[in-house]
């Protein structure tokens, strides 16, 4: 059992650049969450998925897309990256409910 | 708005004495409170949960206690150990209902850095 994985775990974009970062739970999980960690800031919920095809927005999703086609993965997008999106970005699973979630290692982007 | 807040960004304490670590909030419809681990390089792990009917939830050597007129929850270590030594978030979770659907978020602390000394 791997848990969470992250891919990949360091990145470094220039200001514009797209990339895809992606999330993947072997525990048949239903709930999966992006989060971002600033310094003194916690853990803030970019977008969640409550199922297969389904998504929604959590508290700070400007700039950001996702896509859950599959169970298991869940990917995040930057279109078109700004240096406020450096930061340090968190996947997490959790079987129903947003209780006792599971995370990954931690994708650390920084964009220049 | 920070509707949960750890004032503390820093605790140090001495190894096999007690470690206090302590967390508010503003939220009346919070429903079930949660403490998570930090190390270094790795993804929070959870830690101990207490749900709003609850004023005590004991595992082991960690405690968490809560007093809703207070709104504050605190997190105790006993004995505190070393490995201990690490980056301690609560959150609260609330259910919320949109579109036809309900579902949960959790809302994060700032987190507090805990340091045990030999």
């Amino acid at each position: 059992n791997a848990g969470v994985t992250q891919t990949p775990k360091f990145r470094v974009l220039k200001t514009g650049q797209s990339m895809t970062l992606l999330c993947a739970q072997d525990m048949n999980h239903e709930y999966m969450y992006w989060y971002r960690q600033d310094p003194g800031m916690g853990l803030r919920l970019i977008h969640y998925s409550v199922g297969e095809g389904t998504t929604a927005k959590g508290e700070v999703p400007d700039g950001y897309n996702v896509s859950r086609l599959k169970k298991q993965n869940f990917l995040l997008g930057l279109e078109s990256a700004a240096p406020s999106q450096t930061s340090v970005y968190f996947c997490a699973s959790s079987l129903k409910g947003p209780y006792e979630q599971y995370f990954g290692p931690g994708t650390r982007l920084t964009v220049t | 708005d920070q509707q949960v807040k750890q004032n503390s960004p820093s605790l140090s304490v001495q190894e096999g004495r007690i470690s206090i670590l302590n967390c508010d909030y503003t939220n009346s419809m919070f429903d079930y409170f949660l403490w998570y681990k930090k190390y270094p390089a790795e993804g929070p792990t959870f830690l101990i949960s207490i749900s709003s009917i609850k004023d005590k939830n004991e595992d082991g050597r960690f405690t968490v206690f809560l007093n809703k007129s207070a709104k504050h929850l605190s997190l105790h270590i006993v004995p505190s150990q070393p490995g201990d030594s690490a980056v301690y978030f609560c959150a609260a979770s609330t259910i919320i209902i949109a579109g036809g659907t309900s579902y949960g978020k959790l809302t994060f602390g700032q987190g507090t850095i805990l340091t045990v000394h030999p």
